[in-house]
């Protein structure tokens, strides 16, 4: 079975400053698909950003973009100029015959 | 364009009862795909409809736990006889397809059932 680990339960960073945020994960599978979600205290869950993985260039989403490393089957998530509004839970998750998410990585954003 | 929403928004209920939450997808999407997540963990996924039908009930923790979906639209996940560890929050999303090989179009997520079983 597939799994998804994210290492980091809690993460802080400074407003303004850049955070990377890391998540593995296992597959036997060549083409699956990788996101990056996100959850605010409001439960409501938002989609980040999502990587293919037959694609080689990394997925780019304005401050949002991933370190995708097919071959260590790692998905990192780098915040650039990190804001308030971004502190939540974030959670990695992978794609192919079901979809499978991470534990979940809290963000911390100091002002 | 209404998202997806989820009813009721919390639900408390004595341990042994039966519960209801339901789920109304985005109108056109026939991907719907139920979720649990306790307190402080990441997702658990449960089931997932193409349609009307579930090509994979494995997800779902128990025998306790059904899920259907009529008329591609509205799903409604049941618990039987509610146990404490079923205290969760119950997330749902629906997304515009489901291949049937493998799920890659963006999801969209409702808010949510909170449900407390005392």
């Amino acid at each position: 079975a597939q799994t998804v680990t994210q290492s980091q339960p809690e993460m802080s960073v400074q407003e303004a400053e850049t955070v990377t945020l890391s998540c593995t994960y296992d597959t036997s599978e060549s083409d699956y698909y990788l996101f990056w979600y996100k959850q605010p205290p409001s439960r409501q869950m938002i989609l980040v950003i999502r990587q293919e993985a037959y694609k080689q260039q990394n997925a780019t989403e304005n401050r949002f973009s991933v370190n995708f490393q097919k071959a260590a089957k790692s998905f990192s998530l780098k915040i650039s100029d990190s804001q308030l509004g971004d502190a939540a839970m974030y959670f990695c998750a992978y794609s192919r015959d079901d979809m499978r998410f991470g534990a979940g990585t809290r963000l911390t954003v100091k002002p | 364009g209404a998202g997806v929403s989820q009813s009721p928004s919390n639900k408390v209920t004595e341990k042994g009862k039966d519960v209801e939450l339901r789920c109304d997808p985005i109108s056109g999407h026939t991907a719907l795909y139920w979720y649990r997540q306790s307190l402080g963990q990441g997702l658990e996924f449960l089931i997932y409809f193409q349609g009307n039908s579930a090509p994979d009930k494995s997800g779902l923790p128990s025998d306790r736990f059904s899920a259907e979906r009529t008329g591609g639209s509205v799903s409604t996940l049941t618990i039987q006889r509610t146990q404490q560890e079923d205290s969760a929050v119950y997330l749902c999303a629906s997304s515009l397809v489901a291949n049937p090989s493998w799920t890659s179009y963006e999801q969209y997520f409702g808010p949510g059932t909170r449900l407390t079983v005392t």
